[in-house]
């Protein structure tokens, strides 16, 4: 079945340093691929989404491009802040799967000041 | 747009209550519904789905009689959590997906989560 396999955190970063965090399927139709955020306490937010091979999603300077001869979706930033700490989820979601959204394990970031 | 609002956010009952959750879609019209469970640390577990007007689909494991779903209009799904034990702590989120239906490259609109807490 489908899967999404993100790398374990936590993260820890020092402030404005580049950030990767990375992600990966296996899907058996062509999925659209997400980034949900989750700060402390509080339910996910959509980051960014792309929906077709080679597509770059982009929000508040974080982007994912879309690459499906690798079949990834790594998350970047040039230069995180402190603001930016919270778990991040990559997730999919499959049409021959009914479209149900299949999460990553979710990766935590500290970002130190 | 696509705000998702949940009530309450944090629940605190005696073992043996029924808690009940609401999830209202509050600026647009939900035709699906999802429940999740989410432990310490680890990532969301889907419960269930429900579209409205019919009954919910759970995932393997979860049961049906235990956490009762009910989705009876495009902007509103409850669950309870019948007769509640300390093993059913946890944060339950929930989310929606707008009324165009399964479309590609649609998100879904989460919830800030309820916090469960069975003494």
């Amino acid at each position: 079945g489908d899967s999404v396999t993100q790398m374990e955190g936590p993260v820890t970063l020092s402030e404005e340093a580049f950030l990767t965090i990375n992600c990966t399927y296996t899907a058996t139709g062509y999925p659209s691929l997400f980034w949900y955020v989750q700060y402390p306490g509080e339910g996910l937010q959509l980051l960014l989404k792309a929906t077709k091979a080679d597509d770059k999603g982009s929000n508040k300077g974080f982007e994912a491009t879309y690459r499906k001869e690798t079949t990834s979706f790594h998350l970047e930033k040039g230069s995180v802040q402190v603001s930016d700490s919270a778990v991040y989820f990559c997730a999919l979601s499959d049409p021959t799967g009914g479209f149900k959204t299949i999460f990553g394990a979710g990766t935590r970031l500290f970002v130190k000041a | 747009g696509a705000v998702v609002s949940q009530h309450p956010s944090w629940v605190i009952c005696k073992s043996g209550t029924s808690v009940k959750i609401e999830c209202r879609s509050l600026d647009f019209q939900a035709t699906t519904m999802f429940w999740y469970r989410q432990f310490p640390k680890q990532s969301l577990m889907l419960m269930a789905t429900s579209n409205e007007g019919s009954k919910a689909t759970y995932e393997q494991g979860v049961e049906k009689d235990k956490f009762l779903i009910n989705h009876a209009s495009l902007t509103l799904s409850t669950l309870t959590v019948t007769s509640a034990h300390p093993e059913d702590s946890s944060f339950y989120i929930c989310s929606a997906r707008g009324g165009e239906g399964a479309i590609v490259g649609q998100p879904q609109h989460f919830g800030d989560g309820t916090r469960l807490s069975i003494l």
